[in-house]
Formats: C-alpha cells, sequence, structure tokens
C-alpha cells in the first residue's frame, strides 16, 4: 500500500464542472502539497497546507489532519485546467523528501 | 526572476554510459532536490542537498550520485545507465530544508536509454 494515494486516478468532466480530487496517507506529515504537471513534464505547486482550507482563484484545497485526508476542489473547470494533479506529503520531520501520489489525470472537454 | 532551470532538456543514452544533469535553483535558495518520475507514475525522491551537504537520500543505487556547489546548483550523475533509468528527471529548490517549505521544480530533464 502506497504512503499517499489518490482518487479517482483518471477524470473526465465537461467544460464548466465541479471537480474533487482526493489524497489520503497514511504517515505522520508536516504539510501537504498539490502540484500540477502539464503534458510538457513541468510541475508547478498550487497549494501547501497544513491545517483548514487554502484557496486561489476557481482551486480550493482542504486538508483533515485527524483523517489523514485531503481534497483539492475546481470550481468552473475549463478545458485549460486539464492536467495531471498530484498530491505529496513529506515527513513530519526532517527534509524535503516528498512521497507522491500517483496522479490523477484531468480533462476537461470543452 | 529566473525559475528553476535544469539542463538539458532531452537527452538520449545507451545503456552502460553516464550521465550528468545539472540543475540552477531559484536565486536565494540552498536547498536543492532530486526526483525521479517513470512514465506514468508519481515521481520518486532521489536526493536532497542543502547547503553543499547532503540531507537525504532515497532508495537509489549507488550508481546515482549527486553533489551541490558553492552557488547552490546541483549536478545528479547516473553510472552505467540500465534501461530502467529512463524517466523525467526533476529538480527542485527551496529557501531552506523541511517539508513545510514550498517547493519550486524545474521543467525537468527526459532521459532516454536505448
Amino acid at each position: 500500500k502506497n504512503e499517499v494515494e489518490q482518487s479517482p486516478q483518471n477524470l473526465t468532466a465537461q467544460e464548466g464542472e465541479f471537480i474533487t480530487i482526493n489524497c489520503s496517507y497514511s504517515v505522520g506529515i508536516s504539510a501537504l502539497h498539490w502540484l500540477q504537471q502539464h503534458p510538457g513534464g513541468g510541475i508547478v505547486s498550487l497549494f501547501m497546507l497544513s491545517s483548514g482550507k487554502k484557496k486561489h482563484g476557481r482551486l480550493i484545497a482542504t486538508i483533515n489532519i485527524q483523517e489523514k485526508h485531503s481534497s483539492l476542489h475546481i470550481t468552473a473547470s475549463h478545458p485549460r485546467d486539464s492536467a495531471v494533479y498530484i498530491c505529496a506529503a513529506p515527513p513530519l520531520k526532517g527534509n524535503e523528501k516528498l512521497t507522491f501520489g500517483t496522479g490523477t489525470r484531468l480533462t476537461i472537454i470543452p | 526572476d529566473a525559475g528553476v532551470t535544469q539542463s538539458p532538456t532531452h537527452l538520449i543514452k545507451t545503456r552502460g554510459q553516464h550521465v550528468t544533469l545539472r540543475c540552477s535553483p531559484i536565486s536565494g535558495h540552498k536547498s536543492v532536490s532530486w526526483y525521479q518520475q517513470v512514465l506514468g507514475q508519481g515521481p520518486q525522491f532521489i536526493f536532497q542537498y542543502y547547503e553543499k551537504e547532503e540531507r537525504g537520500r532515497g532508495n537509489f543505487p549507488d550508481r546515482f550520485s549527486a553533489r551541490q556547489f558553492p552557488n547552490y546548483s546541483s549536478e545528479l550523475n547516473v553510472n552505467a545507465l540500465l534501461l530502467g533509468d529512463s524517466a523525467l528527471y526533476l529538480c527542485a529548490s527551496s529557501l531552506a530544508t523541511g517539508g513545510w517549505q514550498p517547493q519550486h521544480f524545474g521543467d525537468g530533464t527526459r532521459l532516454s536509454i536505448l
């Protein structure tokens, strides 16, 4: 069992739909990262959170530390949101050794 | 300001050769981490360097080595290349060490082994 698991693995939705991607982790963490990876490979950091909720534009990330669960939501989805979304968790102490989920491939159809 | 830059962007090698990948962190960032991403999988941690010292190592064979220079740029070296080393190699930098530090990723070097 992976220490960080995401669901779903693939998600296809119509433009405008509300999107939810889930991340569960089994290790103690200091923070949880949500990342976006486009087909070219480059990774962009979207959020880093250790409690509660963060919002940036149409993106919202929430985390429940007790339940070891985080969600990434996209409101009013758009084709340009199509990408792979990855959650990653560093250890509770120490370095930036991020443990990554396998990613959720999101496709938004116009 | 320039982001994290990696070179080369693409590289083709044959089995048994060695390769050196380079990473320049964001100005002022002292921590550099290396990750390997095989097609269809999430990235796997290889190394982390902070202030020119190795601070973390993932579960990779000794064929993989790295170093960080006084200007905080870093090199990842892989010897005796195997077909399974074909992957996207990502570099990330952060201001300091610690899992709560935001990490900034480069676009990666795509390594293909023939």
